[in-house]
């Protein structure tokens, strides 16, 4: 069975930084694309990282976080990371991991974790 | 970046109803629509893919359609189990962007 289990987020003041895990289990993690989406409070889902599951490991981001998010991956350890830097108000929202249904990052999402909740105030 | 605009934002329908629900992307896409019923404090759960294709377990009255721009989700009888919010997901390139979303509550 599929399991994705998120850190625990917290509080984070504007400015600060925060490093998600995800740990994976029930597949084999290394095949495939691994993503990190995001919903705030009452509102949508909205795409934040996907990372692919080829040599290069490419790594794709939604405009609203480039440059201060990043995505990587730990084939050994069966984990998934985001490390968030520069975190502001408008970044506050559950973070969910989510395993792709294939090695490219260009495909549906077909197992997500539980989420985790990042909340960004002074 | 594409954009993906959902409709209804929210629909009430009687048990038994058939319910549809548009998406539609700004430039075409092919099938790389997918298709997540979130329910009320739960996790998305993938319901469709490619378009058009039903994810194991997920009840038939659920089926999706449409390829380039226009794609529709519908539930050919609506369930008291089936309240819940729906969005669709363009992913033939990043951005992976999600549509708005339907909310489907019960009349």
């Amino acid at each position: 069975e599929v399991h994705l289990l998120e850190s625990e987020g917290g509080l984070v003041q504007p400015g600060g930084s925060l490093r998600l895990s995800c740990a994976a289990s029930g597949f084999t993690f290394s095949n495939y694309a691994m993503n990190w989406v995001r919903q705030a409070p009452g509102k949508g889902l909205e795409w934040v990282s996907s990372i692919s599951s080829d040599s290069s490991d490419t790594t794709y981001y939604a405009d609203s976080v480039k440059g201060r998010f990043t995505i990587s991956r730990d084939n050994s350890k069966n984990t998934l990371y985001l490390q968030m830097n520069s975190l502001r108000a408008e970044d506050t929202a559950v973070y969910y991991c989510a395993k792709a249904r294939s090695a490219s990052y260009n495909s549906a999402l077909n197992y997500w974790g539980q989420g985790t909740l990042v909340t960004v105030s002074s | 970046d594409i954009q993906m605009t959902q409709s209804p934002s929210s629909l009430s329908a009687s048990v038994g109803d058939r319910v549809t629900i548009t998406c539609r992307a700004s430039q075409g896409i092919s099938n790389y629509l997918a298709w997540y019923q979130q329910k009320p404090g739960k996790v998305p759960k993938l319901l469709i893919n490619a378009a058009s294709t039903l994810q194991s377990g997920v009840p038939s009255r659920f089926s999706g359609s449409g390829s380039g721009t226009d794609f529709t989700l519908t539930i050919s009888s609506l369930q008291p189990e089936d309240v819940a919010i729906y969005y669709c997901q363009k992913y033939n390139s990043a951005p992976l962007t999600f549509g708005g979303g339907t909310k489907v509550e019960i009349k």
